[in-house]
């Protein structure tokens, strides 16, 4: 699977949206890209994933430039209890094994 | 939604001792399980696959023989961390795959102490 890297941290106001990026330069085209949250002292929470597309669920939305290179989540409205750690994971979907970078921690601030 | 239950939440146990951490798919059967450690301040990092009938699958560097994976059912694996040590004193999770779904879902953790 391809690397990924994110910013180490990043600060969000409360309730407005929070963009966060994810480089992921060496993609391969049967790549996926799947974001995933950890609150402190618990295990992962899938958000979204995406292929191309821009991708859209009721927790966020996925924004994959064309060239797929990079990509950014965004959480529309940020509030306190979305403080957490951000993965960002390239995956084929085939062997279904996972592997975490380092994350973007966020912190929503009130 | 899927949930991935482990037991127990957290464990205390002497060096040399053995420890065992049970992960349960609650309302599907998963025949691949993930385990993953996970030191303070870290990322996690995957230790092994665990295949329903089969031997584990271990990354490198992981010691198989230290710690043991057992897949025994479609809805239970566990990892037994044998002759533990304080440096094995870490945040295990396992997670699973929902059959004919692209989501991980993941177990709360076990959080290990080797005293």
């Amino acid at each position: 699977d391809a690397k990924t890297t994110q910013p180490p941290s990043m600060d969000c106001a409360e309730g407005r949206a929070a963009n966060l990026p994810c480089n992921h330069s060496t993609i391969s085209g049967n790549e996926y890209v799947y974001w995933y949250r950890q609150i402190h002292s618990q295990g992962p929470q899938y958000i979204i994933h995406g292929l191309k597309n821009n991708e859209t669920n009721e927790m966020a939305s996925l924004i994959i430039t064309e060239d797929r290179k990079s990509s950014t989540l965004i959480l529309p409205h940020a509030t306190l209890r979305d403080t957490a750690v951000y993965y960002c994971i390239s995956h084929t979907n085939t062997g279904n094994q996972f592997y975490f970078g380092t994350g973007t921690s966020l912190t929503v601030i009130p | 939604g899927a949930v991935v239950s482990q037991h127990p939440s957290w464990v205390i146990c002497k060096s040399g001792t053995s420890v065992k951490i049970e992960c349960r798919s609650l309302d599907f059967q998963a025949t691949t399980m993930f385990w993953y450690r996970q030191f303070p301040k870290q990322s996690l990092m995957l230790m092994a696959t665990s295949n329903e009938g089969s031997k584990a699958t271990y990354e490198q560097g992981v010691e198989k023989d230290k710690f043991l994976i057992n897949h025994a059912s479609l809805t239970l694996s566990t990892l037994t961390v044998t002759s533990a040590h304080p440096e094995d004193s870490s945040f295990y999770i396992c997670s699973a795959n929902f059959p004919g779904s692209y989501e991980q879902y993941f177990g709360p953790g076990t959080r290990l102490t080797v005293t």
